[in-house]
């Protein structure tokens, strides 16, 4: 059981490039998340998805777009990438919203941008 | 902006001493999650603990929750080396937003 899997773990891109970060759950979870974390910041919620078929912006959305492929997938785009995108990128996702659920974590991905 | 704040920042205790950290928060919420991040790692959760509940255990954890204070308190009793992470606290309002605080990174000294 594989849990929530991220890939790449790490990259680095170099400004105005592009890239997508991939996400999977294999817990038959209806919510999935985008988080980043930044030293001293804690994680902030860029993205989310309640349940296939919808996304919705959250806390720090400017600069990144997603997409919820299907009820496992979910990705996080980067059009064009900054520098202060620089920063490590998690997916949680859950069984529900409303649920007093936890979120369960992916391990991230490491992204530099230069 | 962040809804929950941990103090202290950082944590050094020797190997078998208990840790203690807070977390203080500002608005109403549906219950208080508290989670571990090992270095290089996703987060871990640990105890979840509902608005209407005080006091909860998991193994050597144990979570207190006065929401008349808007404030909850993880300890960890007989600190083990491998209790060495940074421990968040997140408030749940119930609406998709799981809202993390900044953390407190633990050490424990062997």
């Amino acid at each position: 059981n594989a849990g929530v899997t991220q890939t790449p773990k790490f990259q680095v891109l170099k400004t105005g490039q592009s890239m997508t970060l991939q996400c999977a759950q294999d817990m038959n979870h209806n919510s999935m998340y985008w988080y980043r974390q930044d030293p001293g910041m804690g994680l902030r919620l860029i993205y989310y998805s309640a349940s296939e078929g919808t996304t919705d912006k959250g806390e720090v959305p400017n600069g990144y777009n997603v997409s919820r492929l299907n009820k496992r997938e979910f990705s996080l785009r980067l059009e064009s990438a900054a520098p202060s995108q620089t920063s490590v990128y998690f997916c949680a996702s859950r069984f529900q919203d409303f649920s007093n659920q936890p979120q369960h974590f992916g391990d991230g991905t490491r992204l530099s941008i230069l | 902006s962040q809804q929950g704040e941990e103090d202290p920042q950082a944590l050094s205790i020797q190997e078998g001493e208990n840790a203690t950290m807070n977390c203080s928060y500002k608005t109403s919420i549906n219950n208080l999650q508290w989670y571990r991040q090992n270095s290089g790692r996703g987060l871990v959760h640990l105890i979840l603990i509902r608005s209407n509940e005080r006091e909860k255990h998991s193994g050597r954890l144990r979570v207190t929750l006065d929401t008349s204070k808007k404030s909850s308190s993880l300890l960890i009793t007989a600190s083990r080396a491998a209790d060495t992470a940074s421990y968040f606290c997140a408030t749940d309002k119930g609406a998709q937003k799981l809202v993390f605080g900044q953390g407190t990174r633990l050490t424990i000294n062997p």
